[in-house]
């Protein structure tokens, strides 16, 4: 069964820095999904970035980018200038390719703190 | 308009009774999921529908019944309710589960539920 394990509980950031989140993954299969959520004190879970398995390249969105080594099953989400607002839960997240199963499975997730 | 709306957001009832949370989507999608997140965070699906089909029933209590009567809306029933039920309900929804490749599933704002 696949599983994904984030080892941080807990991280902190000082305003305008930059700070990375861990994440990895346990999968038999060579084609799937990634992804990273942000959860705010508001409870809504806000998609972040999103990774193929097939694609090299690590994908960038504005202040956050990812770290994709998918040998060593590793995912781990850069957040640059890091604001305010960014503090937040945030889950790393697997999806298989096809089939049925397009649920996701969930890090236990990183609390993120972003002090001013 | 919201994406996908749960209602109620905040529940608070007894133990034994039976109650339901209705979840709606108006993106077209045609996979709906319901997630539960403990009191520590973590994430679980717990079933998931596509067009109207049950398609993953995790190791859920049959307490629990999902029913979609059309593919915009997928509701939780809950039977008999016990404390160990507390906790956040996520609704979300994506398009075609089956090709869902990267698709982003966009999820409700929670129901919180408290059983006394």
């Amino acid at each position: 069964a696949q599983t994904v394990t984030q080892s941080q509980p807990e991280m902190s950031v000082q305003e305008a820095e930059t700070v990375t989140l861990s994440c990895t993954y346990d999968t038999s299969e060579s084609d799937y999904y990634l992804f990273w959520y942000k959860q705010p004190p508001s409870r809504q879970m806000i998609l972040v970035i999103r990774q193929e398995a097939y694609k090299q390249q690590n994908a960038t969105e504005n202040r956050f980018s990812v770290n994709f080594q998918k040998a060593a099953k590793s995912f781990s989400l850069k957040i640059s200038d890091s604001q305010l607002g960014d503090a937040a839960m945030y889950f790393c997240a697997y999806r298989p390719v096809g089939g049925s199963q397009g649920n996701l499975i969930f890090g236990k997730g990183t609390k993120l703190s972003v002090k001013p | 308009d919201t994406a996908v709306s749960q209602t109620p957001k905040y529940l608070v009832t007894q133990m034994g009774n039976d109650k339901s949370i209705k979840c709606e989507q108006n993106l077209g999608h045609d996979t709906m999921y319901w997630y539960k997140q403990d009191s520590k965070k973590f994430l679980k699906i717990m079933f998931s529908y596509n067009n109207k089909e049950l398609i993953i029933n995790e190791t859920v209590p049959n307490r629990f019944s999902p029913k979609s009567p059309d593919k915009a809306h997928l509701n939780l029933h809950i039977n008999s309710l016990e404390l160990g039920d507390s906790a956040v309900y996520f609704c979300a929804s994506s398009q075609d589960t089956f090709y869902a490749g990267a698709n982003e599933q966009f999820f409700g704002p929670g129901t919180r539920l408290t059983v006394l």
